[in-house]
């Protein structure tokens, strides 16, 4: 079993918002963890975008727009992207990240369309 | 403003050893803190961990490709140097090495360099 799973894809309409989740694998508590999250765009290397481990300990990348927020559900075991108010240009695959024993761990990213 | 730049073969065989050097400026890896990771992503596929260099020269690695794995640095000329042993088909993908902070890790990344094994 993966250490973090992410959906393959999500499709998500122009002015929507779209949820990301990053569920860790059983036995890995996300109450924890900092996650991480990236955008990366075709023939472009990613991008990093916020780090979220709770409301009280969160950083949002430099020149990211705020519309990008992280949360926690605790239930689902997973960290949360949330991208709100859609735009074409964050069509784009999404990778969340970890550190663990020492490691860092990527999930297996979501291609995020925006149709 | 923070550069980094991966340097390299683009093409090795199979059980031959890769050396992949990032050159970067904007920062120097002598300041607390600062670190430079090495990331690979075969075609079409994830992003994949590979290894980390500290200020401090304190190192850390995959597990999974830990004994094929060696990063320096030589702050004086601001490089990375990584060296991958034992090359095999699957570990074709681009490099990227990328700028590191225990704060905010990978937060610049170079362009990649695409490495395939193929004899």
């Amino acid at each position: 079993q993966a250490m973090l799973t992410q959906p393959a894809s999500l499709s998500a309409s122009p002015g929507a918002s779209a949820s990301l989740t990053c569920t860790l694998r059983s036995g890995i508590n996300v109450g924890a963890y900092s996650i991480y999250w990236y955008q990366q765009k075709p023939g472009s290397p990613p991008q990093y975008l916020l780090r979220y481990k709770s409301d009280s300990d969160k950083q949002q990348g430099s020149g990211v727009p705020s519309r990008f927020s992280g949360s926690k559900d605790a239930s689902a075991n997973a960290g949360i992207l949330l991208i709100s108010g859609l735009q074409s240009e964050d069509e784009a695959d999404y990778y969340c990240m970890i550190w663990h024993i020492s490691a860092w761990v990527f999930g297996g990213g979501t291609k995020l369309t925006v149709l | 403003q923070i550069t980094l730049k991966e340097s390299g073969p683009t093409l090795v065989k199979p059980t031959q050893t890769l050396t992949l050097t990032c050159t970067f400026s904007g920062f120097s890896l002598s300041t607390s803190e600062v670190g430079v990771g090495w990331i690979r992503q075969p075609p079409g596929k994830a992003l994949e961990w590979l290894a980390l260099i500290y200020w401090d020269d304190d190192k850390r690695y995959s597990p999974s490709l830990k004994s094929r794995l060696t990063i320096t640095k030589d702050t004086s000329k601001n490089q990375v140097v990584l060296t991958m042993t034992n090359m095999d088909p699957v570990d074709t993908a681009t490099y990227y090495c990328a700028h590191h902070l225990t704060t905010m890790p990978f937060d610049s990344w170079g362009q990649g360099t695409l490495v395939t094994v193929s004899s």
